[in-house]
């Protein structure tokens, strides 16, 4: 156990949709990071939050936005959803910013868009 | 741009027999390289990291090298056993705090 808790473990939605993915950092971890996984892109870095500021962003569609509040959960949310939306999302969680180091991963929310 | 190739994305081997993983990356600045195992149904764990001031690091069975003039580094496991079957993933950190995947190797090992 990574001690980063992700949640829902599944989501089943249609197109068009909205959708919000939560996640729990490890106790202490200041840095929460969001990943999307799929078979054909592996591992995409989408954005980067650091104590309830936004940090480092990459290749995050405008239709999704992410927040980090005071307690340092983080929600991911994905709206007017489509089907090349279906992934796995995976969220990480570090002490540290400043050098990305010893990211640990929650198990994921596999989102299926119908 | 900020990229990390990996290869290759197959890897069959014989229980006992090595296994070798290599990762380049696009930006010279780069310092830290993670290499991360992920298992069925679960999310990626890190297993050995280097930063550009070592050349090699070794743990037990896994170890990685560095080569920064190349732009190149590489995972090695000796004496493989069928726990070590799982998808591998390579990373590389670029400026603005990003840490950016390879797209992963998929290891059998066969007993």
């Amino acid at each position: 156990d990574s001690g980063v808790t992700q949640t829902p473990k599944h989501l089943i939605t249609a197109t068009g949709q909205r959708v919000t993915l939560r996640c729990s950092p490890r106790s202490g971890d200041l840095s929460v990071y969001w990943y999307q996984q799929s078979l054909d892109q592996g591992l995409q870095f989408l954005i980067q939050y650091y104590n309830g500021e936004e940090r480092a962003k990459g290749n995050i569609l405008e239709r999704f936005s992410a927040q980090q509040f005071p307690d340092l959960h983080s929600e991911l949310n994905l709206s007017s959803l489509e089907l090349g939306d279906s992934a796995l999302y995976f969220c990480a969680s570090s002490l540290d910013s400043a050098t990305n180091e010893k990211l640990f991963f929650g198990s994921g929310t596999q989102l299926s868009v119908l | 741009g900020e990229n990390v190739e990996q290869h290759p994305s197959t890897l069959s081997v014989q229980e006992g027999d090595s296994a070798v993983i290599k990762c380049t990356y696009s930006d010279s600045a780069s310092n830290y390289f993670p290499w991360y195992k992920q298992e069925l149904g679960k999310g990626p764990q890190l297993i050995i990291d280097i930063r550009s001031n070592v050349g090699e690091k070794k743990d037990q069975r896994i170890a990685v090298t560095l080569n920064k003039t190349a732009k190149h580094f590489s995972l090695h496991i000796t004496e493989t056993q069928p726990e070590d079957s799982a998808v591998y993933f390579c990373a590389a950190s670029f400026q603005g705090g990003k840490l950016i995947f390879g797209q992963g190797t998929e290891l059998s090992v066969k007993p």
